[in-house]
């Protein structure tokens, strides 16, 4: 069945350091690829998505580029601030009838930032 | 500004009452979306509905049901709560012809004691 896999946090960096979160899924077809953010208190927020092979999302200075050939997803960004501190979701959507789509979510990465 | 509305942010119930659990879009959406999230797990999909009146199970329907009377509103309903439906419920909707993006409502923390 279709899944998505994303490494375990917390995570915790200083700020202005290089950001990876690793993405990777299993479907069938094609589905398209998202990262939702959470900040605290909220619900989630579409961060970026990409919709077919090397494709590159991107948004707030974060990307990722969907890699067939590895199946997978990664979150980067170059230098992280404070602000960025959330719970990461890589998701991705799964076809069931021509008007909806199942999207299926990773188990969340925490993120902190330190000053 | 867009939005999808969910009617309690914070509720406590005990075992074995009947919870509601409401959400509002006002986007116009075809499709909407409960989802439970805990620790660890990420959010998993209770129920959606892509029309009026139409309802499908997802990961885990087991101890809910779901209403859509209206385009704009679906309710989430435990029907005799117990202890493990303790989360936090999320409610989503999308377009069908929004590149199956979601716009999340704040949640609700459900706590059942």
């Amino acid at each position: 069945g279709n899944s998505v896999t994303q490494m375990e946090g917390p995570v915790t960096l200083s700020e202005e350091a290089f950001l990876t979160i690793n993405c990777t899924y299993t479907a069938t077809g094609y589905p398209s690829l998202f990262w939702y953010v959470q900040y605290p208190g909220e619900g989630l927020q579409l961060l970026l998505k990409a919709t077919k092979a090397d494709d590159k999302g991107s948004n707030k200075g974060f990307e990722a580029t969907y890699r067939k050939e590895t199946t997978s997803f990664h979150l980067e960004k170059g230098s992280v601030q404070v602000s960025d501190s959330a719970v990461y979701f890589c998701a991705l959507s799964a076809a069931l009838y021509s008007s909806a789509s199942k999207i299926i979510f990773g188990s969340g990465t925490r993120l902190s930032i330190r000053p | 500004d867009v939005k999808v509305t969910q009617s309690s942010r914070y509720l406590v119930k005990r075992t074995g009452e009947k919870v509601f659990l409401e959400c509002v879009q006002d986007m116009d959406h075809e499709n909407m979306f409960w989802y439970r999230q805990d620790p660890g797990l990420g959010l998993r999909l209770i129920y959606f509905s892509y029309d009026v009146k139409m309802k499908e199970k997802g990961d885990i329907p087991e101890g809910y049901s779901v209403s859509r009377e209206k385009k704009e509103r679906f309710s989430l309903i435990l029907e005799s709560a117990s202890t493990n439906q303790t989360s936090m419920y999320l409610c989503a909707s999308s377009s069908s012809s929004g590149a199956n993006v979601l716009t999340f409502g704040a949640g609700s923390r459900l706590t059942v004691l």
